[in-house]
């Protein structure tokens, strides 16, 4: 089992939409959480960045980190075309500098 | 603030040869670490250098290496290219290195081997 799940998609909904991202992971000594946003050809761009149970909101988009469940969400309100990317979750443990990262999720919003 | 500065943006390049990939970091930024990114593997972390030192390595062959110069900029290297290394190269900075620091990505070289 990899320590960081992520469903690579794609995931493809139409602009408007609340879209809902996901990683569930497997090592309890993790404790920090960020997701990435990745436009093609591009580097993965830091979107949120929390360290602890519960929601955190920035403009449409909410993090989401539920420890006892080993699961984190990204959810995106009134989702835009130009929110078309690949979304990475990262999480790291207090013991390690190098965060693990998910495989991506492709997200489609179509016009 | 200016970005994290990767060169060059896409390379080709044939079997056997070497490559070096260069990365200048955020002013002020002392970590750098370098990531492999294909579709199949996605993004697997190659190593990390702080003050000139190589701090950590990821699982990957010694024909892979890197280095830190007193400015923070990195440079890595690849030795007797491989098809399989054909990738998109990431360059990653944080701050001061210390654990749970955000990363900041460049926009990464393109490395082709035909």
């Amino acid at each position: 089992q990899k320590e960081v799940e992520q469903d690579p998609g794609p995931l493809s909904v139409p602009e408007g939409a609340i879209v809902s991202l996901n990683c569930t992971y497997s090592n309890s000594a993790f404790q920090y959480f960020m997701w990435y946003r990745q436009y093609s050809r591009k580097g993965p761009e830091l979107l949120m960045y929390t360290y602890s149970s519960g929601n955190k909101e920035d403009g449409r988009f909410t993090a989401q980190v539920d420890k006892s469940s080993k699961y984190i969400s990204l959810f995106i309100r009134d989702s835009q075309p130009s929110d078309s990317a690949t979304y990475l979750c990262a999480i790291g443990s207090g013991g390690s500098y190098i965060p693990t990262f998910g495989r991506g999720t492709s997200l489609i919003v179509h016009p | 603030k200016a970005g994290v500065t990767q060169t060059p943006r896409y390379l080709i390049k044939t079997r056997g040869q070497q490559v070096t990939l260069s990365c200048s970091p955020i002013s002020g930024h002392r970590s750098v670490s370098w990531y492999q990114q294909t579709p199949g593997q996605g993004l697997q972390f190659l190593f990390e250098y702080f003050s000139e030192t190589q701090r950590n390595k990821g699982n990957f062959p010694g024909r892979f290496s890197g280095r830190q110069f007193s400015n923070s900029r990195s440079e890595m290297n690849v030795s007797t290219l491989e098809l399989g290394d054909s990738a998109l190269y990431l360059c990653a900075t944080s701050a001061s290195g210390q654990l749970n620091e955000k990363l900041f990505f460049g926009s990464g070289t393109q490395l082709s081997v035909l």
